[in-house]
């Protein structure tokens, strides 16, 4: 089983600044299987970011993602209120499918 | 528009058996492989199970393997999760999701259900 490991679990940040969530993999994971998602409370996941640098329909361009083999990141350029929420990691490598365990991002 | 909903969720004792449905709306459903995700509540998401577009193969996580089953209608348009012999740490919001691309590789979740609360308890 690959497990991701998220970082940090909690980011502080304010409204503006750039925000940059990790997500470091067990094993190498290829590209095209790396996806990331939103969630707030109460809500469904929704996509961000498929095949580690791929925006979703709808996803602004603040969003991005990056990396290969066994380290990713999620960049938001500049924090929107709405983007105060908790992020996750999967991969499609292999089965089982796992997530991440979540980045939280808070206001400061 | 593109919609799952999920149905079946409630409150079950320990041991009883569940089954969960996932209707499917505004997209060819036969074309796309589906999955199951949990997540417990205020955990992260655990993925559950998939079963490809036509039924040909079905994948488990090892906490519900020989436990759950995940099969499809498609003349219905209706994803099924049966659960049986149900444990406390069963308890969860269960999402169903669609793959990203039809008939294609598995590379992202792309539409969600908005989720059904099951609850084991005695």
């Amino acid at each position: 089983e690959i497990v991701l490991t998220q970082s940090p679990g909690t980011l502080s940040l304010s409204p503006g600044e750039r925000a940059t969530l990790s997500c470091r993999a067990s094993q190498s994971v290829s590209s095209s299987y790396l996806a990331w998602y939103q969630q707030k409370p109460g809500q469904a996941p929704r996509l961000l970011i498929y095949g580690a640098s791929s925006r979703a329909t709808g996803i602004p361009d603040r969003f991005s993602g990056s990396g290969s083999g066994t380290d990713f990141a999620l960049t938001i350029s500049r924090l929107e209120p709405e983007d105060f929420a908790v992020y996750y990691c999967q991969q499609f490598g292999n089965s089982p499918y796992t997530f991440g365990q979540g980045t939280k991002l808070e206001i400061k | 528009q593109v919609q799952l909903v999920e149905s079946g969720g409630g409150v079950v004792q320990p041991g009883r058996s569940l089954r969960l449905s996932c209707a499917a709306s505004g997209f060819t459903f036969s074309s796309y492989g589906m999955h199951w995700v949990r997540q417990a509540p205020g955990k992260g998401l655990e993925w559950v199970a998939v079963i490809w577009y036509d039924g040909s193969n079905k994948f488990y996580a090892d906490s519900v393997k020989a436990r759950f089953t995940i099969s499809r209608d498609n003349s219905k348009n209706t994803l099924y999760l049966q659960m049986n012999s149900l444990r406390a740490e069963d308890t969860s919001v269960y999402y169903c999701a669609r793959i990203r691309v039809p008939w294609g590789s598995f590379d992202a979740f792309d539409i969600w259900g908005q989720g059904t609360m099951v609850t084991v308890s005695s």
